[in-house]
């Protein structure tokens, strides 16, 4: 079956300083990787996702995600975070194929000035 | 456009009490899924609806959930006999009907959650 590791619950960052959330998973065949985003009192959202393709994807907001097939990671990066990326982020990893995803417990990114 | 709803946006219920939660998917979504997020936990899985074909219920955690999704649009989730432990914020999304490389490559839209407590 699969799996997601958020190791990190919580993450304290300063704005302007840079951010990685961590993910892992868990699967030995062809999966898609994801990010959704749930910012306070809103649903969740997709922040990016891999499908194929190059292996480095970004969003709209700065964030970007590089799937590591051989270290089964698609950790979150930001160089830069604002007081607005406080939110909680979510990991998800679907089979190719398949009919659901599976999420991870979650990150809860907290932005201080 | 208008997004995916739910209702009601909270329920209250006392243990062994029936409860009816409601989805209304984005319109011309044919794909629409059911999730749990407990406290502490991710989100879990529940049940899948394509179109008409037969729904992937292999998430439902007993024969006290059960859904429908009537005319291929509005969805129910019903749980019979609530337990404390079905305290959680259910989940529905809805996404397009997919074209190639499986329903989980469309993006799938999420509403604002229905949060169930049991007591």
């Amino acid at each position: 079956a699969q799996s997601v590791t958020q190791l990190d619950s919580q993450v304290p960052v300063f704005e302007e300083a840079p951010v990685e959330l961590r993910c892992n998973y868990s699967s030995s065949v062809s999966v898609y990787l994801f990010w959704y985003v749930q910012y306070p009192n809103q649903g969740l959202q997709l922040l990016l996702k891999y499908l194929s393709g190059s292996t480095l994807v970004e969003s709209i907001n700065g964030f970007e995600a590089e799937f590591n097939k051989s270290q089964t990671s698609f950790h979150l990066r930001k160089p830069s975070v604002h007081i607005s990326d406080t939110a909680e982020y979510f990991c998800a990893v679907a089979y190719k194929g398949g009919n659901k995803l599976t999420f991870g417990t979650g990150t809860q990114l907290k932005v201080e000035l | 456009g208008a997004g995916v709803s739910q209702s009601p946006s909270n329920k209250v219920t006392e243990k062994g009490k029936d409860v009816e939660l409601r989805c209304d998917p984005i319109s011309g979504h044919t794909a629409l899924y059911w999730y749990r997020q407990s406290l502490g936990q991710g989100l879990e899985f529940l049940i899948y609806f394509q179109g008409n074909s037969a729904p992937d219920k292999s998430g439902l955690p007993s024969d006290r959930f059960s859904a429908e999704r009537t005319g291929g649009s509005v969805s129910t989730l019903t749980i019979q006999r609530t337990q404390q432990e079905d305290s959680a914020v259910y989940l529905c999304a809805s996404s397009t009907e997919w074209t190639g490389g499986g329903p989980t490559r469309e993006t799938q839209y999420f509403g604002p959650g229905t949060r169930l407590l049991v007591l």
